[in-house]
């Protein structure tokens, strides 16, 4: 069964720096490309970051661009998210999600709450 | 960046009905797109790919189409347990995008 779980959440001050992790169970994790997909409260979804399978390769959206950094750990099979200089508007739940190669996310996890305030 | 535009924002329907979900994309996004189903306090779930292509597991009762720029979501004989947000999402390029969300409930 395939499981994605999120942690690293919690409430930070604005400016400082907040690492999330994703263990990742259930699929051979080196094979496919991962994101992170976050929704703030009562919002819609906002793709982040993107990673291919080998880690070679990364994609953010502009606004966390040069903030965020994701990256993989294949021999763990654990996908992070390094935020720093958080702002009160990267207040969300991300979640975790498996990139599937047809198209779309197919795996999801349960979601990790960031909370971005002084 | 590529701009999704989905409607309605909010949708009431009766237990059997028919409902349908549009999605326009600002450009060609060549049937990169997917659609999603989220209930309340729940992850998101993949319930179409390639614009038409049924996920695993997903009920037949719902079904993609379109091409280009306009997509849309169909729901046949509405059922209670599909009372959720749905979403469409652009993976034809970077950065990914998603549709504002449709909240469907029953009337």
């Amino acid at each position: 069964e395939v499981q994605l779980v999120e942690s690293g959440g919690g409430l930070v001050q604005p400016g400082r720096s907040l690492k999330l992790s994703c263990a990742a169970s259930g699929f051979t994790f080196s094979n496919y490309y991962m994101a992170w997909v976050r929704q703030a409260p009562t919002k819609g979804l906002e793709w982040v970051a993107s990673i291919t399978n080998s880690g070679g390769s990364t994609y953010y959206r502009d606004s966390v661009k040069g903030r965020f950094t994701i990256s993989r750990d294949n021999a763990k099979s654990t996908l992070y998210l390094q935020m720093d200089s958080l702002r009160s508007e990267d207040t969300a739940t991300y979640y975790c999600t498996r990139d599937w190669p047809p198209g779309g996310f197919d795996y999801w996890g349960q979601g990790v709450m960031v909370t971005v305030s002084s | 960046d590529i701009q999704m535009t989905q409607s309605p924002a909010s949708l009431s329907a009766s237990l059997g009905e028919t409902v349908t979900i549009e999605c326009r994309a600002s450009e060609d996004i060549y049937n990169g797109l997917a659609w999603y189903q989220q209930k309340p306090g729940k992850s998101p779930q993949l319930l179409i790919y390639n614009a038409n292509s049924l996920h695993t597991g997903v009920p037949s009762r719902f079904s993609g189409s379109g091409s280009g720029t306009q997509y849309s979501l169909k729901i046949n004989s509405l059922q209670s347990e599909d009372v959720a947000s749905y979403f469409c999402q652009q993976y034809y390029d970077y950065p990914y995008t998603f549709g504002a969300g449709t909240k469907l409930e029953l009337k």
